[in-house]
């Protein structure tokens, strides 16, 4: 069955950097694209971007755009999200999940499988 | 941008109940239009693909429908497990935008 694990919580300071990693099972990791979304506390979903582990292109949100680097290891089935210059209201949880192409429905996508959320705190 | 909103933002019902939420897009997306049910502590769960496409292993109960601007989300006869907060997400473009989220609570 389709499983995305990912790394534990972690604090950070301000200004330092985070990486989750999001490990893939189940199905042919470089098949499918990888993306990532946060909720900060009391907040919504906020897409912050996606990667193709097939030939590594990526797309991120704007208003993340520049301080985050979305990576993928076809060898160990893992997608990473790294984001710098970490400021307190980047404190959320962050989500993987899977990207399916919709059949039928040309470049039409969904968000099928989710891993279960790393808690990044930022905090002096 | 494509910016979504959902109305209501929050909603009291009982079990047995039929609720529907609506969402409205800033542009017409035609059907690229996804649902997702979210419970605190857990991955958020799709329901509706593609306005109205039921995803594989949810209920009979949950139904999508829209097309363009305004799209519904529709839940027949709530069970207690339903009550949680719902998106929608346009995925008209390359930087999918989510909907502000209804939280649906019990009366």
């Amino acid at each position: 069955q389709v499983q995305l694990v990912q790394s534990g919580a972690e604090v950070r300071k301000p200004g330092a950097s985070i990486k989750v990693s999001c490990k893939a099972s189940g199905y042919i990791f470089n098949t499918y694209g990888i993306t990532w979304v946060r909720q900060a506390p009391g907040q919504g979903l906020e897409w912050m971007g996606w990667i193709s582990p097939y030939n590594g292109n990526s797309k991120s949100a704007q208003r993340v755009q520049g301080r985050v680097t979305m990576t993928a290891d076809t060898s160990t089935s893992t997608a990473y999200m790294e984001l710098r210059s970490l400021r307190s209201d980047d404190t959320a949880i962050y989500y993987c999940a899977r990207v399916t192409l919709i059949a039928g429905v040309d470049e039409n996508y969904k968000f099928d499988f989710w891993g279960q959320g790393t808690l990044v705190t930022v905090s002096s | 941008d494509i910016q979504m909103t959902q109305s209501p933002s929050s909603l009291s019902a009982s079990v047995g109940d039929r609720v529907t939420i609506t969402c409205r897009a800033s542009q017409s997306i035609s059907t690229f239009l996804n649902w997702y049910q979210h419970k605190p502590g857990k991955a958020p769960n799709l329901l509706i693909y593609a306005a109205s496409r039921l995803q594989t292993g949810v209920p009979s109960r949950f139904s999508g429908s829209g097309s363009g601007t305004d799209f519904t989300l529709t839940i027949t006869s709530l069970q207690p497990e339903d009550f949680a907060t719902y998106y929608c997400q346009e995925t008209y473009d390359n930087y999918p935008a989510f909907g502000q989220g209804t939280n649906l609570e019990i009366k």
